[in-house]
């Protein structure tokens, strides 16, 4: 059974073409990831929802943003993407209840820049 | 601060034959280590967790791995290797303290099996 599920699989957009990834769980989990991983490369955090407390990594471009409206969903918008946004996008949950929890990844998103 | 350090960026073994992706931590800590498995255009599928009860630890598809603290290892073993093995693999520390926010991946290690 899928827990955390990310539409689409892939996406193609333009250069400066706001794009919006999507991502929802059946876990029923507190907190909500969002990671870029690029080729070869361990994934990098972007922000992370506990409940609807968002947190952004310092580093986390201003182009990024993220949207949390209910327990179930999570949205990663791109407002104007570059070449160097494209990557895989995996969105990632953890119960939030105890400091040694798992975090349940999706299959990704990998986003494509023309 | 916590670290992962994956000793080897790539390692090769043939199919039949023991795997050992190593792996070493620092953190100020007890820490809780994890072992992620990723193929191709996939997400990280969880193969175990040391959260301080048994120091060895069994996951799943016949991967284990053992928590050396004297050592600063969590080092993750398979006694045969099959070709549905062959992916990337990611050890991952995290504080206690933390609900996930401090997630510190390793570089990855990609497991190739030959036949």
């Amino acid at each position: 059974d899928a827990m955390v599920i990310q539409n689409p699989r892939y996406q193609v957009t333009q250069f400066g073409k706001p794009v919006t990834l999507s991502c929802s769980q059946t876990l029923n989990h507190n907190v909500m990831y969002w990671y870029q991983q690029k080729s070869s490369q361990a994934p990098k955090l972007l922000f992370h929802y506990y409940d609807k407390d968002f947190n952004n990594e310092a580093d986390t471009p201003d182009n990024f943003q993220s949207r949390r409206p209910n327990t179930s969903f999570c949205f990663l918008d791109i407002r104007s993407p570059g070449l160097g946004d494209a990557a895989m996008y995996l969105c990632a949950t953890s119960s939030g209840q105890g400091s040694n929890q798992p975090q349940h990844f999706g299959d990704g998103t990998r986003l494509s820049i023309l | 601060a916590q670290s992962v350090t994956q000793l080897d960026s790539h390692v090769s073994v043939s199919e039949g034959t023991p795997v050992l992706l190593r792996c070493n931590y620092s953190s100020s800590y007890s820490p809780s280590l994890f072992w992620y498995v990723q193929h191709p255009n996939k997400g990280l599928q969880l193969l175990l967790k040391y959260t301080s009860a048994a120091t060895l630890v069994k996951g799943i598809n016949g991967f284990e791995a053992e928590f050396k603290k004297s050592e600063t290892s969590f080092h993750l073993t398979k006694p045969s290797a099959h070709m549905s093995d062959a992916a990337e693999y990611f050890c991952v520390v995290i504080s206690a303290g933390g609900y996930g926010q401090n997630f510190v991946f390793g570089p990855g290690t990609r497991l190739s099996v030959l036949p």
